[in-house]
């Protein structure tokens, strides 16, 4: 089946400072990305939808300024979160889809924690 | 706008007895319908999915949902639940193309007592 790797899985971050996430489709193209975001306990909420070489698509509420997404290539796009704050801390979690396919496949997340 | 309700939050379930989760939709559209599960600090695993065709959906470990439209429901179901099955679920909608956004449940916990 299809695989979707993030990297890191696992991050801490002071205040402040900037992080990068990626998300890797390993043996597909992935023409379209989604970033989601999961406080604890509490459903996925989609942040952004990217697709290659484009600019992403920003859900209501998210700033789009702070959570930075590329998608340069049909396997990887990144979230770079800048100014992180404490708030910040969460779950993140992408998936892909490729051209004409009709599942997305989820990465395994990333936890990040801002102190 | 799209939307799902997972009306229960967490469900204690005996090893071996039977499980039943339950969500419902509301989309515009003819919706596709997913289950996903998540284990802790995991990310998500899709247990089945429904477009179109056959209401009742099998899916991996042991896992079937049934599509009813006149209730706008897309149940979960196993006959037998087994102590690795404790875990958070997920119900989600979505649109015709794959490549259309989610709509995820709130989730529902699900604890299995030996």
């Amino acid at each position: 089946g299809a695989v979707v790797s993030q990297h890191p899985s696992w991050v801490i971050c002071k205040s402040g400072t900037s992080v990068k996430i990626e998300c890797r489709s390993l043996d597909f193209q992935a023409t379209t990305m989604f970033w989601y975001r999961q406080f604890p306990k509490q459903s996925l909420m989609l942040m952004a939808t990217s697709n290659e070489g484009s600019k992403a698509t920003y859900e209501q509420g998210v700033e789009k300024d702070k959570f930075l997404i590329n998608h340069a290539s049909l396997t990887l796009s990144t979230l770079t979160v800048t100014s992180a704050h404490p708030e910040d801390s969460s779950f993140y979690i992408c998936s892909a889809i490729g051209q004409g396919a009709d599942e997305q496949y989820f990465g395994p997340g990333t936890r990040l924690t801002v102190t | 706008a799209q939307s799902v309700t997972q009306p229960d939050i967490h469900i204690t379930v005996s090893e071996g007895a039977s499980l039943e989760l339950r969500c419902n939709y509301s989309y515009g559209a003819t919706p596709y319908l997913f289950w996903y599960v998540q284990s802790p600090g995991q990310g998500l695993q899709l247990l089945l999915k429904y477009f179109s065709g056959d209401t009742l959906v099998q899916g991996i470990k042991g896992f079937e949902a049934e599509f009813k439209r006149s209730q706008s429901s897309f149940n979960l179901r196993k006959p037998s639940v087994h102590w690795s099955d404790a875990a958070e679920y997920f119900c989600a909608v979505g649109g015709a193309f794959g490549n259309e956004k989610l709509t995820f449940g709130t989730g529902t916990r699900l604890t299995i007592i030996p």
